[in-house]
């Protein structure tokens, strides 16, 4: 299989404190994983590409001051929300991209945070 | 500008009642279309990709086709545990690894 976790699953924070999200590709190798965020019943919204040894590339919008992201290896790319803020409150989802074959991007299971 | 467009936005079926998703997009040139199931409070579950048009895959009770402009997602006597919100997302060739998705259609299933 392709499997991809997240880590925390949930997290409340109060404002002003920062917040790590943690994904791993457990049995393949990611050179590429991608962040997204979901509102409540809308649909995926890109943040980022990030890229195994090289910077994020950011989607409009998207302050990469803020949303800080680490590939320091083949498996994990971490997610660091810094300064949280109520509306930073949302679903954040990872990917990861199987390399060789199809292109398929597989999904963890989401970490829920929520900013007091 | 690349588009992904999926109807309906919620349907209800009854159990054993089958029926089909849609999926149109609008892509300068397209990589791959791939379809997802997300249950609530969960990530997307990857189901099937197709690449070019007149492909089709099959999975237990799903089936999903591939045009030139569209893609449908068949769902064949279903049954309440398909319920879930099926997402449709096309790759296009100018965008390298991104997706772009579409928002999604609610099925509920009642037994």
């Amino acid at each position: 299989g392709a499997v991809v976790s997240q880590h925390p699953s949930w997290v409340i924070c109060k404002s002003g404190t920062s917040v790590k999200i943690e994904c791993r590709s457990l049995d393949f190798q990611a050179t590429t994983m991608f962040w997204y965020r979901q509102f409540p019943k809308q649909s995926l919204m890109l943040m980022a590409t990030s890229n195994e040894g090289s910077k994020a590339t950011y989607e409009q919008g998207v302050e990469k001051d803020k949303f800080l992201i680490n590939h320091a290896s083949l498996t994990l790319s971490t997610l660091t929300v810094t300064s949280a803020h109520p509306e930073d409150s949302s679903f954040y989802i990872c990917s990861a991209r199987r390399q060789g074959g199809v292109e398929t991007q597989y999904f963890g299971p989401g970490t829920r945070l929520l900013v007091l | 500008e690349d588009q992904v467009t999926q109807s309906p936005e919620a349907l209800r079926l009854q159990e054993g009642e089958s029926s089909s998703l849609n999926c149109s997009y609008t892509v300068s040139g397209l990589r791959g279309l791939f379809w997802y199931r997300q249950d609530p409070g969960k990530g997307p579950e990857f189901l099937f990709t197709l690449y070019s048009a007149g492909e089709e895959k099959e999975k237990e009770r799903l089936k999903a086709t591939l045009t030139k402009k569209e893609s449908f997602l068949h769902i064949t006597a279903p049954k309440p545990e398909d319920s879930a919100t099926y997402l449709c997302a096309v790759q296009p060739m100018e965008y390298g690894n991104k997706l772009v998705f579409g928002a999604g259609t609610i099925l509920r299933v009642k037994s």
